[in-house]
This record gives C-alpha cells, sequence and structure tokens, in this order.
C-alpha cells in the first residue's frame, strides 16, 4: 500500500531552525515534493529531490535518501509567516505524474 | 510562475443541488489537471485525474457519476457535484500539471463547498 508520514504538529521559535521529517512507503518512486499550504488556500511548491542529497534553496532545504524512504524539509531563520502546513509528497509509479501526499506537518511558529 | 485559478472560491448550497466548480490555468496549457478534496485538518486526497480529450480516470472509492468531470479544453477543467449532500462539503483543490523542470502540479487557490 501507500503511505506517507509526518509528524502531526510543530512548534519553533522565530530565528530558529526546524527539521520535519517524513518518511514514505509507495509503489515505485518518481520524485518528492514539499509543498507549503496556509490554512483556507492552496499548496505552493517548496522543492523537488528525485536524487539522494540535499537540495538548497535560500532559507529552505530538502534532503532525500530514496534507500531510507525518507526525506526531511530544514527550514532555516524561521519567521513567523513560516507558520502553516509543510506536506510532503512522492509522486509514485501511477501514471500521469500522480502525487499521493502526507497528511502534513503544521508548524506554529512563536515570536 | 504558471498560474491556476478556481471558481468560485467559495460556494453554499441546498442539499440536492448541483454544483460545478471551474479550474482554468491562465498562462499555460495543460492537458492533465487533478482534482483533489480535503478535510479539516487533513491532507489532500486525490479524487481524480481529469485528461483534455478523453474521459477523467477516478481514484477507488469516488463515484463517477457523483463527481462529473469534464476537460473541455487545453485550459479549462470542471468539476460538477451532483446531488450534493452534506457530507460532500469540503474544500475542493485543483492542479494543473505543467512541463517544467520538475513536471509539478500548479494548485488552484480552491473551493470551500457547504452543502446545507
Amino acid at each position: 500500500g501507500q503511505n506517507i508520514d509526518q509528524p502531526t504538529e510543530m512548534t519553533a521559535t522565530e530565528g530558529a531552525i526546524v527539521q520535519i521529517n517524513c518518511t514514505y512507503q509507495t509503489s515505485g518512486f518518481n520524485g518528492l515534493f514539499w509543498y507549503q499550504q496556509h490554512a483556507g488556500e492552496a499548496p505552493t511548491f517548496l522543492s523537488y529531490n528525485v536524487l539522494d542529497g540535499l537540495e538548497e534553496k535560500g532559507r529552505f532545504s530538502s534532503f532525500l535518501s530514496r534507500s531510507k524512504g525518507y526525506s526531511y524539509l530544514l527550514l532555516k531563520e524561521l519567521q513567523m509567516k513560516d507558520s502553516a502546513s509543510y506536506l510532503c509528497a512522492v509522486e509514485y509509479s501511477g501514471g500521469y505524474n500522480k502525487l499521493i501526499f502526507g497528511a502534513g506537518t503544521r508548524l506554529a511558529v512563536h515570536p | 510562475g504558471a498560474v491556476v485559478s478556481q471558481h468560485p472560491s467559495r460556494v453554499i448550497c441546498k442539499s440536492g443541488t448541483s454544483v460545478k466548480i471551474e479550474c482554468r490555468s491562465l498562462d499555460f496549457q495543460a492537458t492533465t489537471m487533478f482534482w483533489y478534496r480535503q478535510f479539516p485538518k487533513q491532507s489532500l486526497m486525490l479524487m481524480a485525474t481529469s485528461n483534455e480529450g478523453s474521459k477523467a480516470t477516478y481514484e477507488q472509492g469516488v463515484e463517477k457519476d457523483k463527481f462529473l468531470i469534464n476537460h473541455a479544453s487545453l485550459t479549462l477543467s470542471t468539476l460538477t457535484v451532483t446531488s450534493a449532500h452534506p457530507e460532500d462539503s469540503s474544500f475542493y483543490i485543483c492542479s494543473a500539471l505543467a512541463e517544467t523542470v520538475y513536471n509539478e502540479q500548479f494548485f488552484g487557490p480552491g473551493t470551500r463547498l457547504t452543502v446545507l
């Protein structure tokens, strides 16, 4: 079956660093996306990993280990506006670039 | 970046009526669009894949006669919730597949459907 696990909630302090983990078990694997979603809004693209290793984009970095079925999203220099849900999504071998999403991690950033 | 719009953003309807939601890719063509629903504090669940010029493919457990999908052109897909009931109340989000480096999906802003 298809399964993606993420922590439900996390809290962090403004200016700090937070790591959001994601483990997955899917039928085939074509790549892994991280999306940010503010309440009541659509998800917005943050990062994409297809090969093992770290991808860095400004304050956000994402890591992938295909052999372990594991990824993490690293957010640095946290800002209040980073309070949102972070969705891990796997593109699996189902045709038409289908994505299966994790339940999302709600991050609350406090002053 | 690519922009996807959805209309309406919010709709309230009576039980038994039908509701149509439009999804448009504004600045690119999309052969493939996706329809998701999201319940509060839950993740996106794929309902169906909308393919321009052919029938939509539905995920297991999604009633194709209840959720009618029409991909009329390369920039427009519509989802019609037929004979809506309160349990259909949800946040419906569409996405359009863009031929980018990542072949990523760009999401619409979502439609909040409330069935009374």
